[in-house]
């Protein structure tokens, strides 16, 4: 079946590390996302990728980094410039970013410091 | 710009009761809409999506909701509760912007069934 696969699960960071979350997709799909979700919060945009070797700053990116060197992948990176890490963070992907078919999801990374 | 305000951070139902959970949204042209639900630590699952069709719109697990463009409302509803229900619920308006989907997402409203 296809779908959007994140890993892992759960995860830890320490103080002045550099974590990377992944983020796979066999949808097919053009555009990626990610999101950071806090209690009681929406979801908050981090980075969007419309096409490979594309992406664009979301609403909360200082902290974050991306790459998309592959259609299937796009990899988040939070760095130690980002002072309150711990959040579940989400990937998504649809069709076309221009389009208004709705976002596929993973079942995202619950990031916490140790 | 867009906005969605869901109206109910909990709403608590008996299983087999009907359920309304309340969204309200600003758009300043003709939106498109989602529903999506949460399970506990899991990504989230569309139920349905209004583009601009019909009003009432059907869903997966019985879910339907209604664009209301007059009240600027899409509230969720279901004629009968189970407890598989029991989750977190997000209103998501969608926006057009500089060539991407921007989603603009409620706060979410938790919806507990007792039996």
């Amino acid at each position: 079946d296809g779908g959007i696969t994140q890993s892992p699960k759960y995860l830890f960071r320490k103080e002045g590390q550099n974590v990377t979350l992944s983020c796979e997709q066999n949808l097919n799909h053009d555009a990626m996302y990610w999101y950071r979700q806090d209690p009681g919060q929406g979801l908050r945009l981090i980075y969007y990728s419309q096409i490979v070797n594309d992406f664009q700053k979301g609403d909360i990116a200082e902290g974050y980094s991306v790459s998309r060197e592959k259609k299937e992948s796009f990899p988040l990176t939070v760095t130690s410039a980002q002072k309150n890490p711990t959040a579940f963070y989400l990937c998504a992907s649809n069709l076309k970013a221009g389009s208004n078919q709705p976002q596929h999801f993973g079942d995202g990374t619950r990031l916490s410091i140790l | 710009a867009q906005s969605v305000t869901q109206l109910d951070s909990h709403v608590s139902v008996s299983e087999g009761t009907p359920v309304l959970l309340r969204c309200n949204y600003s758009s300043s042209y003709s939106p498109s809409l989602f529903w999506y639900v949460q399970h506990p630590n899991k990504g989230l699952q569309l139920l349905l999506k209004y583009t601009s069709a019909a009003t009432l719109v059907k869903g997966i697990n019985g879910f339907e909701a209604e664009f209301k463009k007059s009240e600027t409302s899409f509230h969720l509803t279901k004629p009968s509760a189970h407890m598989s229900d029991a989750a977190e619920y997000f209103c998501v308006v969608s926006a057009l912007n500089t060539g991407f989907q921007k989603l603009v997402f409620g706060t979410g409203t938790r919806l507990l069934v007792s039996p």
